[in-house]
């Protein structure tokens, strides 16, 4: 079975930019959140989608948003990208709203120059 | 967002020693808790979770301790190996509804040999 897959990679882009990352969830798992990793600290909790559905947001600006497909994978967008956003962004999924374990895929690294 | 600005702490350890690594929460509210375990250049990987109304929980070489009163989570590995060389973070859920998981900062876990 698949594990949770995000895409790219790696991403570099200019200040000012725009930047959109990708995640596909674990087949038969509906909910799909995204953390921020800036280097050397903890993860960040950015977004909760469940059923096509924004659930939930942390503490960040709007100019970060996303959205959730039929097929549950997910799109994260940053825009006006700034310095300070540069950060492993990581996608996890879980089986259902309610359900505990959730799954992490290996993450993108953006690179904001 | 959360955790701006904090640092890792490190614990080094002699392969075959045993390892404690301790995490507050912050939620007295949060009712599951996991410890995940982080490889450079990969995502999380679950290592054990427990729930409010147990103390104790063991796996295999690993033990997670839940004291509610002081709200404070602990990891027992045994006999560390090098192999477990790695950032560990414990994270808490306090929303009944999805994995809204809010992550302690990680500890930085180096086996000697």
């Amino acid at each position: 079975e698949a594990g949770v897959t995000q895409s790219p990679t790696h991403l570099i882009k200019t200040r000012g930019q725009q930047a959109t990352l990708r995640c596909s969830p674990i087949s038969g798992h509906t909910s799909v959140y995204w953390y921020q990793q800036a280097l050397g600290l903890g993860l960040q909790f950015l977004l909760w989608y469940d059923e096509g559905e924004e659930r939930n947001r942390g503490n960040f600006p709007p100019r970060f948003s996303g959205r959730q497909f039929p097929n549950y994978s997910s799109e994260l967008n940053v825009n006006a990208l700034e310095l300070e956003d540069s950060a492993l962004y990581l996608c996890a999924s879980s089986l259902r709203e309610g359900s505990t374990e959730a799954f992490f895929g290996q993450g993108t690294r953006l690179t904001v120059v | 967002g959360e955790n701006v600005g904090l640092h890792l702490p490190t614990l080094s350890v002699q392969e075959g020693d045993n390892s404690i690594i301790n995490c507050a929460y912050s939620n007295s509210a949060s009712d599951y808790f996991i410890w995940y375990k982080q490889e450079s250049g990969k995502g999380p990987q679950f290592i054990i979770d427990i729930r409010s109304n147990m103390d104790k929980r063991q796996g295999q070489r690993v033990t997670v301790l839940l004291n509610k009163t002081v709200k404070h989570l602990s990891l027992q590995i045994a006999a560390t190996q090098p192999g477990d060389s790695a950032v560990y973070f414990c994270a808490e859920n306090p929303s009944p509804r999805g994995n809204k998981l809010v992550f302690g900062a990680g500890t930085i876990l180096r086996v000697k040999s």
